[in-house]
């Protein structure tokens, strides 16, 4: 049973364009998380969804980030117009189906901003 | 607010006996997790703990006081390979998010 599946590994932007975080859940699992860790700070919750349903996007900056999980294929998360503070390493986590369930955590993104 | 205190680095010996802390003030608890992370890799799951005491899992083991706010995680007979971060996280009732300490860096000299 593969785990958390995320895609790329590191990814460089500069300022002003986009990045594209991919996450595949473990199998079986329909809740995902996903969580930034800056530099020296702890993880940070953004947003939790299930299949085609944000349910809390509470930790995410109301502008420039966007996160789906359509009914086919992994989660998204999307940055507009990247900012060096941006600049962090994102972790997609999933559990299955009760949402108080153990979240596994993928391997991360690391973002850097140019 | 919410608050998660631990550490933020330790040092230890090979073979020896580690205990990592953790204070949380949050408003509502559920359950409290313990993760290891290795540099560059993705948290590893390592304990939870809802109710008072200790949870024994090999060479590792977690304590809970919930009306102290207080938990530890204990390392015995540490390997080279126990060096990462631990990470201490806490769940309240009715929401799913962790909240996440900032890790306690741990080494592990020979």
């Amino acid at each position: 049973n593969a785990g958390v599946m995320q895609n790329p590994r590191h990814l460089v932007r500069r300022r002003g364009q986009e990045a594209r975080l991919r996450c595949s859940p473990m199998k079986g699992h329909s809740h995902v998380y996903w969580y930034r860790q800056l530099p020296e700070e702890g993880l940070k919750f953004m947003v939790y969804l299930q299949k085609e349903n944000i349910i809390d996007e509470s930790g995410m900056p109301k502008e420039r980030f966007s996160a789906e999980f359509p009914k086919e294929g992994p989660s998204i998360l999307r940055i507009q117009q990247v900012v060096r503070g941006d600049s962090a390493a994102y972790f997609c986590a999933s559990s299955p189906e009760r949402s108080t369930d153990t979240q596994y955590f993928g391997p991360g993104t690391r973002l850097t901003v140019l | 607010g919410q608050n998660i205190d631990q550490p933020t680095e330790m040092t230890a010996t090979e073979g020896a006996i580690v205990q990592i802390n953790c204070t949380y003030q949050t408003s509502g608890f559920n359950g409290l997790f313990w993760y290891q992370q290795h540099a560059g890799e993705a948290p590893t799951f390592l304990s939870y703990n809802v109710l008072d005491g200790l949870e024994e899992k090999g060479r590792f083991s977690s304590f809970l006081s919930r009306s102290k706010g207080y938990s530890y995680l204990l390392l015995k007979e540490l390997q080279m390979k126990d060096s990462a971060s631990y990470l201490c996280a806490v769940t309240r009732p009715g929401t799913y998010k962790y909240i996440f300490g900032t890790g306690t860096r741990l080494k592990v000299l020979a």
